[in-house]
């Protein structure tokens, strides 16, 4: 099944553990990308990666890391967790760039 | 910043009947146009893409586009109260990457049974 896989889906954390969250896909999708969600403020691009070793800052990357050492692979790591990103993520990936994108189911996270 | 804007919801509707969702823009060179429905504490769903100027439909569903005056707008006809869910149109940046989506707050849709 094709599909976009983020673990955990729910974390509770404190104020400085670093932390990551993976996310796979199985479609051999070249572009992935990073979103936050609050309410008010709808969804945010945090980062995203055209292929293998480029990845590009969104509207909100501060606070947040990327890497894409594999094509499958694109976790985010939080270096030093703040209470300012409690929020819910998502992981997305598509094939074309064009705007297409699979999204995974979330990853909630709640920083003390 | 290139932006997009939703039409102010929520927006309820009776089983049955066409509900109607707009989105207009700031970008004058965009070229592609989405869009996603979410369902609550659910993850986004790509259910429309539309390019060209004028109507796709795809079942019970219409995209509109006129990029003259940048505007998008998606109808659902016959609504089921399973087409319940916030429905977001994000804007596809038309700069170098190609890659950067910037969404909008979204329209909640509510049909009542």
């Amino acid at each position: 099944e094709a599909q976009v896989t983020q673990n955990p889906r729910y974390l509770i954390t404190v104020t400085g553990k670093k932390l990551t969250v993976t996310c796979s896909q199985n479609m051999n999708h070249e572009y992935m990308s990073w979103y936050r969600q609050d309410p008010g403020l709808g969804l945010r691009q945090i980062y995203y990666s055209m292929n293998v070793e480029v990845t590009d800052k969104g509207d909100v990357p501060e606070g947040y890391k990327v890497s894409r050492k594999e094509k499958r692979n694109f976790p985010l790591i939080l270096e030093s967790p703040s209470p300012n990103q409690t929020s819910l993520y998502f992981c997305a990936s598509s094939s074309t760039g064009r705007g297409e994108q699979y999204f995974g189911p979330g990853t909630r996270l709640t920083v003390t | 910043q290139k932006e997009v804007e939703q039409n102010s919801g929520p927006l309820s509707v009776p089983e049955g009947a066409i509900a109607s969702l707009n989105c207009t823009y700031s970008d004058r060179g965009s070229q592609s146009f989405f869009w996603y429905r979410q369902y609550s504490g659910k993850s986004p769903e790509l259910i429309m893409s539309i390019y060209s100027n004028g109507d796709k439909e795809d079942g019970r569903f219409t995209a509109q586009l006129n990029k003259a005056s940048q505007y998008v707008s998606l109808l659902i006809r016959d609504s089921q109260p399973s087409d319940s869910a916030t429905y977001l149109c994000p804007l596809l940046n038309s700069g170098g990457s190609n890659y950067k989506l910037t969404f909008g707050k979204g329209t909640l849709l509510t049909v009542n049974p």
